[in-house]
């Protein structure tokens, strides 16, 4: 059962510190790894997507790295806004067979003080 | 394009009530999921089915929930009756087959 672990729970930095969030997964036959976005009240929002050929992505201050090998990806952060803050989830999805889904950590809350 | 469209966003029940909660997918979307979200947790899915056929429904609690998508577009959840354990998030998602899922904004349900 792949089981997904996010780290740390919550952050709290200020205005315009660079930071690092981190996923770790279990079962490495992963087809894809998602970091998302969730503001409260709302759905998710998909910021990156990394095949499991692919190392990393990026995307504007983002940027996701994947070791598929070790079962770790990171989510990183520059130059933080309060716009940012919001709960970060990882999910890895499983193609083929009965593990046909996408399985999220718990998240890890971001707040970025002004 | 629209979205992923879910309704209500909020129910607010007593326990032992049914509630229902209704999901639109993106269209031309023939996967739909239907997740659940307690509070301080990622989603967990329920349920997953391709056009009108529940192809994973190993997670759903099938004593209580149940779940339908007639012509394969729209979708309904339905628990009855509700236990108070049952208040989370109910989020669905759309997807073109394993491509990435499109979510809504979720339905809030609590239970008193």
């Amino acid at each position: 059962k792949q089981e997904v672990t996010q780290i740390p729970a919550a952050l709290s930095v200020p205005e315009g510190e660079n930071l690092v969030l981190n996923c770790s997964f279990t079962d490495s036959a992963i087809y894809n790894l998602q970091w998302f976005r969730q503001d409260p009240g709302k759905g998710l929002t998909s910021l990156l997507l990394i095949q499991s050929s692919q190392r990393e992505q990026t995307s504007g201050r983002l940027n996701a790295s994947l070791d598929k090998s070790s079962g770790r990806s990171t989510l990183y952060i520059a130059a933080s806004q309060p716009g940012d803050s919001a709960t970060y989830l990882c999910a890895v999805f499983n193609s083929g067979g009965s593990n046909y889904k996408l399985t999220f950590g718990k998240g890890t809350l971001l707040t970025v003080n002004p | 394009e629209a979205g992923v469209v879910q309704s209500p966003r909020y129910k607010i029940i007593e326990k032992k009530q049914p509630v229902a909660f209704w999901c639109n997918p993106i269209s031309g979307h023939n996967t739909l999921y239907w997740y659940r979200q307690n509070l301080g947790q990622g989603p967990e899915l329920l349920i997953r089915y391709e056009n009108e056929e529940a192809v994973d429904d190993s997670q759903l609690p099938k004593d209580r929930f149940s779940a339908e998508r007639l012509k394969g577009v729209d979708s309904t959840l339905k628990i009855q009756p509700a236990e108070l354990g049952d208040s989370a998030v109910y989020l669905c998602a759309s997807s073109l087959g394993d491509q990435p899922q499109h979510f809504g904004d979720g339905t809030r349900l609590s239970i008193l």
